[in-house]
């Protein structure tokens, strides 16, 4: 069966440590998106994809990268992380360029910045 | 810029009884609207989409309508049971983009036995 996977689930990092957070997805999807999610605000658009070579900028890219080399991969990573960055990150793949499909979520991954 | 507001405050009901959650958008038209799951540690998972020129969908014990007059849906979920218990996300195409998906922060339902 089809999936999105991310790793690792847990992490935790000391500030100024540069991270990278992997997503990988077997759905074949064009769409990749990357969102953090913390109490009181929900989901928050990070970055997203809409195919190889293609990253644009959400609402909250300060501080978070992305790089998409093959159709599978969505990596995050974070230069410097900072103790702002202590969140629950998913990422998630659709395969419509009208969006009008649904986003298929990853599991997460609890980042702990110190 | 666009704006979702779902009910912060938690819904807590009695099992059997049908739940309504509410989404109330601003400063946006959007073409559809969809509706997530979240389970405690866990990603969403898409329940429903309805578009703008339905005016109500149905998929088992879910009901969702969209007024886009008043610029709101409610989702029910019908003979409720504790396995339904879980925070529900509504979802907007972005303004700029449809292909990005803009989520409220969601209502969190609480069924009792």
């Amino acid at each position: 069966d089809a999936e999105i996977t991310q790793s690792p689930r847990h992490k935790i990092t000391e500030t100024g440590r540069q991270v990278t957070l992997a997503c990988h997805q077997t759905w074949n999807h064009n769409n990749m998106f990357w969102y953090r999610q913390d109490l009181g605000h929900g989901l928050r658009l990070i970055h997203y994809s809409y195919g190889v070579q293609d990253t644009n900028k959400g609402e909250v890219s300060d501080g978070y990268s992305v790089s998409r080399s093959n159709t599978e991969d969505l990596p995050l990573t974070l230069e410097s992380a900072a103790s702002s960055q202590t969140s629950v990150y998913f990422c998630a793949s659709s395969e419509s360029y009208r969006g009008l499909n649904e986003q298929f979520f990853g599991p997460g991954t609890r980042l702990t910045v110190l | 810029s666009q704006k979702i507001e779902q009910n912060s405050e938690a819904l807590n009901i009695q099992e059997g009884k049908t739940a309504t959650l509410t989404c109330n958008y601003t400063n946006y038209s959007p073409a559809y609207l969809q509706w997530y799951r979240q389970d405690p540690g866990r990603g969403p998972v898409f329940l429903l989409l309805i578009r703008e020129n339905e005016k109500e969908k149905r998929k088992e014990r879910l009901k969702v309508t969209f007024d886009t007059t008043l610029k709101q849906s409610l989702f029910h979920i019908t003979a409720s049971q504790p396995a339904d218990s879980a925070t529900y996300l509504c979802a907007l195409p972005g303004y700029s983009s449809a292909s990005k998906i803009i989520f409220g922060s969601g209502t969190r339902l609480s069924i009792r036995p």
